[in-house]
C-alpha cells in the first residue's frame, strides 16, 4: 500500500469554480502535512502547510482529519493560473517527505 | 532565495555508461535528497543525506549510489545506466532541527537512456 494516496484526476473546470480534492495517508504516526504545486516541467514547491485546526490561505483552504488520515485541498474562484498538479506530502521524522503522485487540476477559461 | 541548482535540465546516456548527476544549494541546508518522478508513481526517494559524508538509502537505491563531500554538493551515480532508469530525476535540499521539513528542490534532469 502506499504511504499517500491521491486521486490522480484531472479535475477540470471553468473558471471561477470551486474544486476540492483528498489524500489518504497510511502511517498514523505522521506528524505534518503539506501541499506543494508543480507546474508542468517544472519543480514542485510547497503551497501550504496543513494543520489540524484547518487552515486559509486565500483562495486555498486544507483540512486535515487525523482520525480517518486523510487531507483536503479547497480552490475557490479558481483561476487559469491555478493550473497544476497538487502534491499531498506528509512527514513522519526530521529528514523525510512522503509524497503522493498528485492530483491535476486544468481550469478552462 | 534559496536556490538548488542541477548540472543538467536533458541528459541523453547509452545503456551501460556510468551517469553523474549533480546538486548544488547555496543556503547552508544540512539535508540533501534524490528522487527520481515517474508519471503515475510520483516522486520516490533514491538517498538522502544528513550531513557531509553521511548517506542514507531511501525507497528505491538499487542501481544508485551518492556523495557528498561538501555540505553544498550532493552527488547521484549510476553505475552503469539502463533502460529502466530512464526517468526525470530531482534534487532537493532542507534544514534540520527547526520543526520545519520544508524541501527546496532544484529544476530537475530528465535522463534519457537509450
Amino acid at each position: 500500500r502506499k504511504e499517500v494516496e491521491q486521486d490522480p484526476g484531472p479535475f477540470n473546470v471553468p473558471e471561477g469554480a470551486t474544486v476540492a480534492f483528498n489524500c489518504t495517508y497510511s502511517n498514523s504516526a505522521s506528524q505534518s502535512f503539506f501541499w506543494y504545486r508543480q507546474d508542468c516541467r517544472k519543480e514542485p514547491k510547497l503551497l501550504m502547510s496543513v494543520y489540524s485546526s484547518g487552515n486559509e490561505d486565500g483562495r486555498f483552504t486544507a483540512q486535515l482529519n487525523r482520525a480517518s488520515q486523510y487531507i483536503s485541498l479547497l480552490i475557490r474562484d479558481s483561476k487559469l493560473s491555478d493550473s497544476a498538479t497538487y502534491l499531498c506530502v506528509v512527514n513522519f521524522n526530521d529528514y523525510k517527505l512522503s509524497f503522493g503522485a498528485g492530483t491535476t487540476v486544468t481550469v478552462r477559461a | 532565495d534559496v536556490k538548488v541548482t542541477q548540472s543538467s535540465r536533458y541528459l541523453v546516456k547509452r545503456t551501460g555508461e556510468k551517469v553523474f548527476l549533480e546538486c548544488v544549494q547555496d543556503m547552508d541546508h544540512e539535508n540533501m535528497f534524490w528522487y527520481r518522478q515517474d508519471p503515475g508513481l510520483g516522486l520516490r526517494l533514491i538517498y538522502f543525506s544528513y550531513d557531509v559524508k553521511m548517506k542514507e538509502k531511501g525507497d528505491i537505491p538499487e542501481g544508485y549510489s551518492v556523495s557528498r563531500e561538501k555540505k553544498e554538493r550532493f552527488s547521484l551515480i549510476l553505475e552503469s545506466a539502463s533502460t529502466n532508469q530512464t526517468s526525470m530525476y530531482l534534487c532537493a535540499s532542507s534544514l534540520t532541527g527547526t520543526g520545519n521539513p520544508e524541501q527546496y528542490f532544484g529544476p530537475g534532469t530528465r535522463l534519457t537512456v537509450t
